[in-house]
């Protein structure tokens, strides 16, 4: 089956800087790879996703990049702001399900 | 969200007790699926159901039984749980379409087993 790693486990930018966050996968069948943001107690809610038949998607401050040679994706998030603390997941798979990194806790520091 | 919905929202129960998780969806999606988020694991894919009666192992199934009679519900029993159950449980839906794969979130059941 599909696995997913992501790196790294906690990220600590200044405000205002950029954050950049990687994940691997192994299956070259996964075609779809979301990104899901979650604060503590509440749902994964989706920033952004891309197709593997996509290099890069942009949507205002949030960017995602997808290398399906070397099965690798990541998220860039620019001019980070103190509402861009949470846990992100990504995951890679298809209509049958997704596997999940094992998150990245993102630290705004003021 | 507020078109998929689970039930309760917290439950504790004990060890060997069979207990039911309840989700509902009212926009027609055709899949379906369970995730448990443990602490260090990120979400893990219990069962799935890509339409009424047909439903598929996860990553994680064994404890866990799925039945999907009808579209909109998607329940998740544990037929006697144990301590190691013990998570916040996702329910999720999707219309699994090629255009779109996006699976929308329940709120969650954070589940104890004593």
């Amino acid at each position: 089956g599909e696995n997913v790693e992501q790196h790294p486990s906690t990220l600590s930018v200044q405000e205002g800087d950029s954050a950049v966050i990687k994940c691997t996968y192994s299956d070259s069948a996964s075609n779809y790879f979301p990104w899901y943001k979650q604060e503590l107690g509440k749902r994964p809610q989706l920033i952004i996703d891309i197709r593997s038949n996509v290099g890069e998607k942009k949507d205002q401050r949030i960017a995602v990049t997808l290398n399906k040679t070397a099965k690798h994706f990541s998220l860039h998030i620019t001019e980070t702001q103190p509402e861009d603390s949470a846990v992100y997941f990504c995951a890679g798979g298809g209509a049958d399900g997704l596997t999940f990194g094992k998150g990245t806790h993102l630290i705004i520091q003021p | 969200d507020a078109g998929i919905t689970q039930s309760p929202r917290y439950k504790i129960t004990e060890t060997g007790r069979q207990v039911t998780l309840m989700c509902h969806q009212t926009w027609s999606h055709s899949y379906m699926f369970w995730y448990r988020q443990d602490l260090g694991h990120g979400l893990r894919l219990i069962y799935y159901s890509a339409a009424a009666d047909i439903t598929d192992k996860g990553e994680v199934p064994d404890g866990y039984v799925v039945s999907r009679s009808k579209t909109e519900n998607f329940p998740l029993t544990l037929e006697s749980a144990t301590r190691s159950q013990t998570s916040v449980y996702f329910c999720a839906s999707s219309t699994g379409t090629a255009s779109s794969y996006e699976q929308y979130f329940g709120p969650g059941t954070r589940l104890t087993v004593t």
